[in-house]
């Protein structure tokens, strides 16, 4: 069974810090895929990457960087010198290659406030 | 860039009318799916759908709901009886290929926020 934990419900931090968003996976499956989700208050959601379970380099896009780490099943996501635009719902995601389709499993969100 | 659109964006009804949320998928995908966020909630998933039929669906997936591709482009989401429960956000999504057929992703309409009174 697919399942994904966001042990974080909702983190406040300062303009301009560095923050990391946690995220734990399960799956039985030797490949799949990983994802992070924007979602701002407008609502709708913003695909921010896209992991392959066979890749476990480190990706930095900007201020943005993801750390996934197969031994510990995680998944984190950073955010270095948070903007407040920042401020929105982050989701990480699993999919699994076994399925018969792209079924995308989320877990429950990490709240994040950007405080000017 | 191509994209996933969603009408309306937001529709009103009262409960026991039957709702039919619309979706315009990625014209050469060939895998649909609908999601629903209930408010303040995670996505979750709903159904998929390929080759003219429900290729999986969830447990919230129950009788008053259904799915259908009526024309070439058109993908829609029907609710028969809507209930307040059902008060959410839809998303809509389109892939080219599902899993194990190739490296592909789902892409994400914009959702369509359905109220019901």
């Amino acid at each position: 069974a697919q399942k994904v934990t966001q042990a974080q419900t909702e983190i406040s931090v300062v303009e301009k810090e560095d923050v990391t968003l946690d995220c734990v996976y399960e799956t039985r499956d030797t490949t799949y895929y990983l994802f992070w989700y924007k979602q701002p208050p407008s609502g709708e959601l913003v695909f921010l990457i896209r992991r392959n379970s066979f890749d476990e380099q480190n990706e930095i896009s900007g201020r943005y960087s993801w750390n996934f780490q197969k031994s510990t099943s995680s998944f984190n996501f950073t955010i270095t010198a948070s903007q407040v635009v920042d401020s929105a719902v982050y989701f990480c995601a699993l999919s699994e290659a076994q399925n018969r389709d792209d079924k995308i499993i989320f877990g429950k969100g990490t709240r994040l406030h950007i405080l000017p | 860039e191509p994209e996933v659109t969603q009408t309306p964006s937001h529709q009103v009804t009262q409960m026991g009318q039957e709702v039919i949320l619309r979706c315009v998928p990625i014209s050469n995908h060939l895998y649909f799916y609908w999601y629903r966020q209930i408010l303040g909630q995670k996505v979750e998933f709903l159904v998929s759908f390929y080759n003219n039929e429900i290729s999986e669906k969830s447990e919230i997936f129950d009788d008053q709901f259904s799915v259908e591709r009526p024309d070439g482009s058109n993908f829609t989401l029907k609710i028969r009886s809507t209930k307040l429960e059902d008060s959410a956000m839809y998303f809509c999504a389109s892939s080219y290929a599902g899993g194990a057929n190739g490296d592909t992703e789902a892409f994400f309409g914009q959702g369509t926020r359905l109220t019901v009174v």
